[in-house]
């Protein structure tokens, strides 16, 4: 196991509801990735935090949103919940930013909204 | 055009079979490049970088061309619990997924 957690496992929300996930890095890791999978695809990059700092995002719009906390641990919001937003998602913690880094996942939130 | 480029597959190989996917790549810039190993409705874990000079782990064999911007994997004697998605991971600022692979390693 990689000690990367994410909570809650699974989730059912409404369009137009708000959701929160969350994730712990694995230890010793201070940098948290966030990837939306939707079903038949490879992950798609959300956005990097590296010292509770955004540290660069895909193309994704702002309703997504997400904060790192001092002890690494970070959380995804998305706003305004959209039927296409139902997917996997994961959350990848590395020890170091940027693309030079292996990144380790953890099993995931998975998402349906209704 | 997409960062990454797998072929989705299924392979369908049996037991003992060697099989070799390849993922290209568009920004002749990527750093890093790694391949993953994702079972059905789990989330992806890694299986191995790939280096410049190629390297292998057991079965496994990872090669790097950077001159055809592509990385393959190849996987030797397949074991019915080689069964699974393969995704490649190719990196610059962030990483880039494939969509993966889908193999299917048969009795």
């Amino acid at each position: 196991e990689t000690g990367v957690t994410q909570s809650p496992t699974h989730l059912i929300k409404t369009r137009g509801q708000q959701v929160t996930l969350r994730c712990s890095s694995q230890s010793g890791h201070n940098t948290v990735s966030w990837y939306q999978q939707a079903l038949g695809q490879g992950p798609q990059f959300i956005f990097q935090y590296y010292r509770e700092e955004e540290n660069g995002r895909g193309n994704f719009p702002p309703r997504f949103s997400g904060l790192q906390f001092p002890n690494y641990s970070s959380e995804l919001n998305v706003n305004a919940l959209e039927l296409d937003d139902s997917a996997l998602y994961l959350c990848a913690s590395s020890p170091g930013t940027g693309g030079a880094y292996e990144q380790y996942f953890g099993p995931g939130t998975r998402l349906t909204v209704t | 055009r997409k960062e990454v480029e797998q072929d989705p597959g299924p392979f369908n190989v049996p037991e003992g079979a060697t099989v070799a996917f390849n993922c290209t790549y568009s920004n002749s810039a990527s750093q890093s490049f790694f391949w993953y190993r994702q079972d059905c409705r789990k989330e992806p874990k890694l299986l191995m970088s790939v280096y410049s000079s190629g390297n292998e782990d057991g079965r496994f064999t990872a090669q790097l061309n950077r001159a055809s911007q592509y990385i393959s994997l190849l996987i030797r004697d397949s074991k019915l619990s080689d069964s699974a998605t393969y995704l490649c991971a190719v990196t610059g600022n962030q990483f880039y997924f494939g969509t993966g692979t889908s193999l299917t390693v048969i009795p």
